[in-house]
């Protein structure tokens, strides 16, 4: 069975461009969630969309934004980047909605912001 | 403040030692992950309970959800055990429990 895939794995881009990330859930798996990790401020909650909808929303600004399509896939932009935005983006599917049912993380994606 | 604390943050063991790592949360949650972390990146979902403990291999978590504190567990370390293990509940926050908060994660190293 196939693993959580993230694509692409390492991106650089300069302050201003806009990114947009993507994650492939496990075979079956309804949920994805989206999390960012910075030395300053660990692993951080983006959101997480069930069934083609967000259902739970960290604390981002606005610039950060996903989508789930029909069949789980999900993707997040981020526009107007930012030095801060420079970070590893990890995306995880887990069968139901919500934080109690066991995740599964993809590798993640690196993002570098000049 | 951190809904979620870790301790310690750093911790060096020799090989065959017992580890344990904790973690207490003030949120009020119903289950608590455990995860672990590679250099690389790549997170690996150890265990995911909600009461009493469980145990996989040399690993056994611990949770008592009335006191909001739970242990993890390794025994007769191993250099491979290496990595940051990162506690995670989820938040309360909004009403909506789903957002994971997570622990800054204590970095393991054990030496041969």
């Amino acid at each position: 069975k196939a693993g959580v895939t993230q694509t692409p794995r390492y991106l650089i881009k300069t302050r201003g461009q806009q990114v947009t990330l993507s994650c492939s859930p496990i075979s079956g798996h309804r949920s994805v969630s989206w999390y960012q990790q910075t030395p300053g401020q660990g692993l951080q909650f983006l959101f997480e969309y069930f069934s083609e909808t967000q259902r739970n929303k960290g604390n981002f600004p606005g610039r950060f934004s996903g989508r789930q399509f029909s069949n789980s896939r999900s993707e997040m932009n981020v526009s107007t980047l930012e030095l801060g935005d420079s970070a590893l983006y990890l995306c995880a599917s887990s069968v139901g909605q919500g934080a109690g049912g066991e995740l599964f993380f993809g590798e993640g994606s690196r993002l570098t912001v000049l | 403040k951190n809904e979620v604390e870790q301790s310690p943050q750093n911790l060096t063991a020799q090989e065959g030692e017992f580890i344990t790592i904790n973690c207490s949360y003030s949120v009020g949650i119903s289950a608590l992950h455990w995860l672990q972390q590679h250099p690389g990146g790549g997170i690996v979902s150890l265990f995911m309970l909600s009461s009493g403990k469980k145990k996989h291999g040399r690993l056994i978590a611990t949770i008592n959800i009335q006191e909001k504190h739970s242990s993890l567990h390794i025994t007769a370390s191993h250099p491979r055990d290496s990595a940051v293990y990162i506690c995670a509940g989820p938040s309360n926050y909004g009403g909506s429990q789903g957002n994971l908060i997570f622990g800054k994660g204590t970095k393991l190293s054990v030496k041969p």
